[in-house]
């Protein structure tokens, strides 16, 4: 089956601009994951698409940041206007089901990301 | 937040010889998951061990976990230079009936030929 698809792979915007991320998740997967990891750390949670519902967005500093799944498939996050803080690499991630605490039984499946450099 | 602490940062050794990288963890979890991340790429999935469970193999990967400790190790045995990556533990936590996917900070192992 075809992976998760992002673009772009790489931006370099200056602080104040704004930019948008496009996420096309595995055909089928219900649940879609933003995810943001500066360099040095581990991947954090932005927010969490079940369908096109939002599940969990308590990490998403929605000041500047938004996210949306149309139709609940593809998803684009935008940063209006971005920071300096901003620059990381975002993540995105699908599994096939809004998944019952305790019922796992794979991984998350997870694009290449998009590498952002704000200057 | 981050949920998984590794140990250590980074870890350097020759080709041939055996990679440990330990997380710890604080609260309860449903399952522990070990990824991997070459430079510049996506996080793909090594392997889950669950909360009932003790040990797991996957080809040269070896998974320890200890709930009472709050602690995992994942062993790579014979390791190869293709293993240079970075390695994340990540522990899934509940989250409105449903469950999200928190990762520690990661061990950058470098394999070296």
């Amino acid at each position: 089956e075809a992976g998760v698809a992002q673009s772009p792979r790489y931006k370099i915007i200056e602080k104040r601009q704004s930019v948008a991320f496009w996420c096309n998740p595995i055909s089928g997967h219900a649940t879609l994951y933003w995810y943001q990891q500066i360099l040095g750390q581990g991947p954090k949670l932005l927010i969490q698409f079940q369908n096109n519902g939002v599940v969990d967005d308590s990490q998403l500093p929605k000041d500047r940041f938004s996210a949306e799944r149309l139709k609940g498939v593809d998803s684009t996050l935008k940063i209006q206007p971005a920071k300096l803080e901003d620059s990381a690499v975002y993540l995105c991630a699908s599994s096939p089901v809004r998944r019952p605490v305790g019922r796992t039984k794979d991984g998350y499946t997870f694009g290449s990301g998009t590498r952002l450099t704000v200057v | 937040s981050q949920q998984g602490e590794e140990d250590p940062q980074a870890l350097s050794i020759q080709e041939g010889e055996n990679a440990t990288m330990n997380c710890s963890y604080k609260t309860s979890i449903n399952n522990l998951q070990w990824y991997r991340q070459n430079s510049g790429r996506g996080l793909v999935h090594l392997i889950l061990i669950r909360s009932n469970e003790r040990e797991k193999h996957s080809g040269r990967l070896r998974v320890t976990l200890d709930t009472s400790k709050k602690s995992s190790s994942l062993l790579i045995t014979a390791s190869r230079a293709a293993d240079t990556a970075s390695y994340f533990c990540a522990t899934v936590q509940s989250q409105g009936g449903s469950e999200k996917l928190v990762f520690g900070k990661g061990t950058k192992l470098t394999v070296n030929p």
